[in-house]
């Protein structure tokens, strides 16, 4: 079973506008991470959060975890065509040795 | 700039064929990975290796070998590739197990 589950599946905007998307896991972590997948291409690593950190930035990336809830978020700013790809969460369970990946949310941004 | 180069974009098989898909990275790093990516299924763990000759099985390795005989160079063999073995196979490395690995462009295998 996944451990992280991405909300929304799919998402809609904009650009100029802010896209929000949301992981939430099951089991206590040692971090987090988020990776960026265009269309038929490899994943590319966005940003790893640990579970002693709160919030993380990245450019235009802001990613928060709250590890009391279980949930991590990303935060992209000021959209643009190009950021256009599915995003997927992944985190490294506590005492684990792996990634695990959720099923990803795919973002479209409008010009 | 990190690199991990997978063999074939895109690769058509039949049912019963002997499948090889080889993974090369040039960063010296002691890990690599295989995953799949099904729709709505995201990346799932087959096989992992941690060094030369060294193996784990990942998540769903029924069907799946492979192979680690030099560091930079990782295969993933389908003993009797089979039709629910399509799928993106996606190739990535690390120099650590749990931060960020580098990921190749992606193998789509359609087997027929």
């Amino acid at each position: 079973s996944q451990q992280g589950e991405e909300d929304p599946q799919a998402l809609s905007i904009q650009e100029g506008e802010n896209a929000t998307m949301n992981c939430s896991y099951k089991t206590s972590i040692n971090n987090l991470q988020w990776y960026r997948q265009n269309s038929g291409r490899g994943l590319v690593h966005l940003i790893l959060i640990r579970s002693n950190e709160r919030e993380k930035h990245s450019g235009r990336l802001r990613v928060t975890l709250d590890t009391s809830k279980k949930s991590s978020s990303l935060l992209i700013t000021a959209s643009r065509a190009a950021d256009t790809a599915s995003y997927f969460c992944a985190t490294v369970k506590a005492a684990g040795n792996k990634l695990t990946f959720g099923g990803g949310t795919r973002v479209l941004v409008k010009p | 700039d990190v690199k991990v180069t997978q063999s074939s974009r895109y690769l058509v098989k039949r049912t019963g064929e002997k499948v090889f898909l080889e993974c090369v990275q040039d960063m010296d790093h002691e890990n690599m990975f295989w995953y799949r990516q099904d729709p709505g299924l995201g990346l799932r763990l087959i096989y992992f290796s941690y060094d030369v000759k060294m193996k784990e099985k990942g998540d769903i390795p029924e069907g799946y070998s492979v192979s680690r005989e030099k560091k930079e160079r990782f295969s993933l063999i389908l003993e009797s590739a089979s039709t629910n073995q399509t799928s993106m196979y996606l190739c990535a490395s690390s120099p650590h197990r749990t931060i960020e690995q580098y990921f190749g462009p992606g193998t789509r295998l359609t087997v027929t």
